[in-house]
């Protein structure tokens, strides 16, 4: 059990275009999901907190405008890249804290790789 | 603190050989820490948690050892297997800060046959 679906997996889109990302959890509610970016040979690096039914969170420094988050529902979540630059190509990762758990065990899906041309 | 843009140290070990995985965490009001493990272009996989209550956790060839004290945490992989090559994170959460973990810098860990 707990599984987390990214779609897609990879996407490459020109300058200028907006890209969603969706993640899903597949057999859990997910009360909080998170998205992370992560660039080559570096770590996860948090950008937002999305919970179900509320605006999300964003870490500092993360522009709330360019990366759009939309939790919907206790099994979807949307990230959508709003005019994309080539600096935005990255690894995009979310994951998902399982309604009712105690502790912050997060389940991660398998990233979506986000090249700008 | 938050993981900062560094290139990954890399431990190399035989194949057979035990690993040892250090992570030095920043908070030390952080009540949970979790190894993930992360193989080429996949996302992050759940190997072993821990709570700041205990020291030692052990699962099916890893334990994981938390050192409060100096605020360390390791992650010993016995008889290490091909299929152990990936980058290893360790990750924290801290008390304050609600629900989210703070990852590390990560370690690649490669396999000689």
């Amino acid at each position: 059990g707990a599984v987390v679906s990214q779609h897609p997996s990879r996407v490459i889109c020109k300058s200028g275009t907006s890209v969603k990302i969706e993640c899903r959890s597949l057999d859990f509610q997910a009360t909080t999901m998170f998205w992370y970016r992560q660039f080559p040979k570096q770590s996860l690096m948090l950008m937002a907190t999305s919970n179900e039914g509320s605006k999300a969170t964003y870490e500092q420094g993360v522009e709330k405008d360019k990366f759009l988050i939309n939790h919907a529902s206790l099994t979807l979540s949307t990230l959508t890249v709003t005019s994309a630059h080539p600096e935005d190509s990255s690894f995009y990762i979310c994951s998902a804290r399982r309604a009712g758990d105690q502790y912050n065990e997060q389940f991660f899906g398998p990233g979506t790789r986000l090249t700008v041309l | 603190g938050e993981s900062v843009g560094l290139h990954l140290p890399t431990l190399s070990v035989q194949e057979g050989d035990n690993s040892i995985i250090n992570c030095a965490y920043s908070n030390s009001a952080s009540d949970y820490f979790i190894w993930y493990k992360q193989e080429s272009g996949k996302g992050p996989q759940f190997i072993i948690d821990i709570r700041s209550n205990m020291d030692k956790r052990q699962g099916q060839r890893v334990t994981v050892l938390l050192n409060k004290t100096v605020k360390h945490l390791s992650l010993q992989i016995a008889a290490t297997q091909p299929g152990d090559s990936a980058v290893y994170f360790c990750a924290e959460k801290p008390i304050q800060g609600a629900q989210k973990l703070v990852f590390g810098q990560g370690t690649r860990l490669t396999i000689n046959p």
